[in-house]
């Protein structure tokens, strides 16, 4: 059971937008910066997004992160098949100073 | 550009014990902390411990306290893990990640992953 909520899979069409929620708490993301991390089948986790909304060096603009409260979220907008993936959310927990990490949501592109 | 590689796949029986290394190459190796997580076969990432070159120090996750230890030599940059008393639901793979700092932590480079399989 991860400390951090996701959904374990979300789809879309090629062209279209996706969102994908993390949820936490107080100790996690209500206090500490969020990254997102994509991987894609086979190989390591890459970085997308760190400070919550800020774009990793050569992530375009499609991707987007926000977070309100103990909730955060990644957008990809025109989505294409080679956004299909395994999406994690991170953070630091204070209370367990530990990282934590989300579950994972499995991006499939119709 | 940081680079992390990874020493290779092991397979290990119940009981014993495992250690990986993560070299370094490129940036500053003794600031960063290096961090640990795991992925067992279709399941997500889960974080083992880390450790900070500069400080000599080491955080833990309470599940693997005990058990687990990390390590760095900062005259060769390298990080390495090690696990014992290992179980089979140990099977996964293991990657290293430096931690960034901007205003908050992220792991901004990961080592390509070492698949340790434990099996009698």
């Amino acid at each position: 059971q991860s400390v951090l909520t996701q959904p374990p899979s979300v789809s879309a069409a090629p062209g279209q937008k996706v969102t994908i929620s993390c949820s936490g708490s107080t100790s996690n993301i209500g206090g500490n910066y969020v990254s997102w991390y994509q991987q894609l089948p086979g190989t390591a986790p890459k970085v997308l997004i760190f400070d919550d909304n800020q774009r990793s060096s050569g992530i375009p603009d499609r991707f987007s992160g926000s977070k309100s409260g103990t909730t955060a979220t990644l957008g990809i907008t025109e989505v294409q098949t080679g956004d299909e993936a395994d999406y994690y959310c991170a953070t630091w927990d204070t209370n367990l100073s530990a990282w934590v990490f989300g579950g994972g949501a499995r991006l499939t592109v119709l | 550009q940081v680079q992390l590689m990874q020493s290779g796949p092991e397979v290990k029986k119940p009981g014993s014990s495992v250690k990986v290394s993560c070299k370094a190459s490129g940036g500053t190796f003794s600031s960063h902390p290096i961090s640990w997580v795991r992925q067992a076969p279709g399941q997500g990432l889960e974080w083992m411990g880390s450790i900070t070159p500069i400080f000599d120090t080491a955080n833990y996750a309470q599940k693997f306290q005990g058990r687990f230890t990390v390590s760095a030599d900062q005259s060769t940059t390298t990080a390495y893990m090690e696990l014992r008393n290992l179980k089979t639901d140990d099977t996964a793979m293991y990657f290293c990640a430096r931690e960034g700092f901007r205003n908050g932590l992220l792991f901004d480079y990961w080592g390509h992953g070492t698949r340790i399989t434990v099996s009698s």
